[in-house]
């Protein structure tokens, strides 16, 4: 079974512009979740979908967006980019809700420069 | 904030030796996970212990729970280079059931 994959691995970017990333969950895992990881701030939850629907939300501001499509792939959007979302962004894919007893299993990141 | 906290930050032992790595939580847990990152990629998921738990065994890994104290420790016996990571806890965040992680341990392991 393929794990996790994020596109793209790596990304630099420009302050003021807006990114996406993608994640593809395992086959079958319907919910996925998305982390920030910076060496200041270690890793912290950004949002969960699942079925379509935003279940959780982190303390991040509105330029952090996300959506889940029907076939479980999840998309983040960063609008107005500063330089301090410079990031490793993790997304990580469980058959349920995470937070629970559900084992995340996690892409390999996308690395994000902020510039 | 982070909900888990691990403690020592760095821990750098030779090889065959014992590697203990301890996490620190602040609000009732339903459960409790470790995780390996190596090298800055994606987390592995090592193991699980529920709050009803005390201990808990995978292999060379040995993760303890002590909900009164609101702590959890990860022994890795007979340390390999290939254990070389940083580990993490992840708690539920109680109530939130938001995943909530620590700073995490980073290991050494000398050849």
């Amino acid at each position: 079974k393929a794990g996790v994959t994020q596109t793209p691995r790596y990304l630099i970017k420009t302050r003021g512009q807006q990114v996406t990333l993608s994640c593809s969950p395992i086959s079958g895992h319907r919910s996925v979740s998305w982390y920030q990881q910076t060496p200041g701030q270690g890793l912290q939850f950004l949002f969960e979908y699942f079925s379509e629907t935003q279940r959780n939300k982190g303390n991040f501001p509105g330029r952090f967006s996300g959506r889940q499509f029907s076939n479980s792939r999840s998309e983040m959007n960063v609008s107005t980019l500063e330089l301090g979302d410079s990031a490793l962004y993790l997304c990580a894919s469980s058959l349920g809700l995470a937070g629970g007893d559900e084992t995340q299993y996690f892409g390999p990141g996308t690395r994000l420069l902020v510039l | 904030s982070q909900q888990g906290e691990e403690d020592p930050q760095a821990l750098s032992i030779q090889e065959g030796e014992n590697a203990t790595m301890n996490c620190s939580y602040k609000t009732s847990i339903n459960n409790l996970q470790w995780y390996r990152q190596n090298s800055g990629r994606g987390l592995v998921h090592l193991i699980l212990i529920r709050s009803n738990e005390r201990e808990k065994h995978s292999g060379r890994l040995r993760v303890t729970l002590d909900t009164s104290k609101k702590s959890s420790s990860l022994l890795i016996t007979a340390s390999r280079a290939a254990d070389t990571a940083s580990y993490f806890c992840a708690t539920d965040g109680g109530g939130s059931y938001i995943p909530t992680f620590g700073r995490g341990t980073s290991l050494i392991v000398h050849p």
